[in-house]
């Protein structure tokens, strides 16, 4: 696709319910990565996949967060039994891997909301 | 840990004003410094970037300043136009890692 795309664009979900957000990159792109943005607040780094492995997970907030990459493409953020200081905005973003270039490209994110 | 402090969280300038937003890191190893844009509801966008090899990187309306030995950078925006009221990030990487790590944010609004 011509940009990166996210699914669901927003999603309202019960206390304790799974929930299973979904992010397509930039075709080629093979760094991936996932941010959480609270209200008014700055974009929190959770986890980051070069090609379909996850060197660094140091920012998931809890073992409640996986994340997950298949063929260098799509990669699903699963969040188990939600809590209400969950609700955010998950951006994800892909970039192309190639000499010193690490422009970041975001998709429109999927806004969380547990009631 | 935050990695890139920035300041201020919010900024309200005239337009046709100078908006003026600051960074500052600590790990020496970062070597690309880019600034993001994000309107409400989008995703942030690229909207400069610069490497440590060069002091200031002009586009348009929008400069980077970077003063390597202070670990500083800064976003200036001349003649300020109500669409650029955005909130505005500034991030730092360095290349080994191919990680973006960002700025809290600052709210920018142009007042006509």
């Amino acid at each position: 696709g011509a940009g990166v795309s996210q699914s669901p664009s927003n999603k309202v979900t019960e206390k304790g319910k799974d929930v299973e957000l979904r992010c397509d990159p930039i075709s080629g792109h093979t760094a991936l990565y996932w941010y959480r943005q609270r209200l008014g607040q700055g974009l929190e780094f959770l986890i980051y996949f070069q090609g379909n492995s996850a060197p660094d997970k140091s920012g998931l907030p809890s073992d409640r967060f996986s994340a997950e990459r298949t063929g260098e493409s799509v990669s699903t953020l699963t969040i188990q039994r939600t809590q209400q200081e969950d609700s955010a905005v998950y951006l994800c973003a892909s970039s192309l891997v190639w000499g010193q270039s690490t422009e970041a490209f975001f998709g429109q994110g999927t806004r969380l909301t547990v009631v | 840990q935050q990695q890139v402090k920035q300041s201020p969280q919010s900024l309200i300038v005239q337009k046709g004003g100078i908006s003026i937003i600051n960074c500052a890191y600590e790990n020496t190893a970062f070597d690309y410094f880019p600034w993001y844009q994000q309107f409400p509801g989008k995703g942030p966008a690229l909207l400069i970037a610069i490497r440590p090899d060069v002091s200031e990187k002009k586009e348009g309306r929008f400069t980077i300043s970077f003063n390597k030995s202070a670990k500083q950078f800064s976003l200036h925006i001349m003649d300020s136009q109500p669409g650029d009221s955005a909130t505005y990030f500034c991030a730092a990487a360095h290349g080994g890692a191919n990680n973006l790590f960002f700025g809290t944010g600052t709210r920018l609004t142009v007042i006509p």
